[in-house]
């Protein structure tokens, strides 16, 4: 079992629609959750971080987490055709000790259609 | 704003050449990281360092080494390079203190032929 999972997609969503990207984990006390985009030849850059159970909202984005469920979602309303790129989850998860280190999914390709 | 470095973009080597990807970031973060990512494979984690001079492997290390002789930096070096490692490489940085989030660089695209 993958200690990340996100479904690949393509998912595909027309303009001005709200995507719903989706993410479960495995470790059951992990404790930290951040949402990467990273588009086709560049870099995942940092898009959200959440922390606690519940939604967390900031712009056209909302990342929901519910730890007794292991998921974690990113909805992005009003979608736009510069949202079309990969999105990564990403959990900080118990057993890592120092370093921070965290366990990526592999990614959900987003396609925003006009 | 947090800024990691890459030192070169993209990168053409030769097999069997020793290959140097640099690292450097302008925050004084503790945690340095290397990742390749393949299509298909996602990230993989190669080695991290947790401070200067201390390094740990990850999940993929075979082939490789690295190097943090000062907080900023962090090299990662390629021994004798190989078709195999023909990748995009990726570093990153975060600071100490739980739940912090890493931060990456623009990335290598690295061709060995």
């Amino acid at each position: 079992q993958k200690e990340v999972e996100q479904n690949s997609g393509p998912l595909s969503v027309p303009e001005g629609a709200i995507a719903s990207l989706n993410c479960t984990y495995s470790d059951r006390v992990s404790q930290s959750f951040f949402w990467y985009r990273q588009y086709s030849g560049k870099s995942p850059e940092l898009i959200m971080s959440i922390y606690s159970n519940g939604d967390k909202e900031d712009g056209r984005f909302t990342a929901q987490l519910n730890k007794a469920s292991q998921y974690v979602s990113l909805l992005i309303r009003d979608s736009q055709p510069s949202d079309s790129a990969t999105y990564l989850c990403a959990v900080n998860p118990s057993s890592t000790g120092g370093g921070n280190k965290l366990t990526f999914g592999t990614g959900t390709q987003l396609k925003v259609e006009l | 704003d947090v800024k990691v470095t890459q030192s070169s973009r993209y990168l053409v080597k030769r097999t069997g050449e020793k290959v140097f990807l640099e690292c450097v970031q302008d925050m004084d973060h503790e945690n340095m990281f290397w990742y390749r990512q393949d299509p298909g494979l996602g990230l993989r984690l190669i080695y991290f360092s947790y401070d200067v001079k201390m390094k740990e492997k990850g999940d993929i290390p075979e082939g490789y080494s690295v190097s943090r002789e000062k907080k900023e930096r962090f090299s990662l070096i390629l021994e004798s390079a190989s078709t195999n490692q023909t990748s995009m490489y990726l570093c990153a940085s975060s600071g100490s203190g739980g739940g912090q989030p890493q931060h990456f660089g623009d990335g290598t695209r690295l061709s060995i032929l």
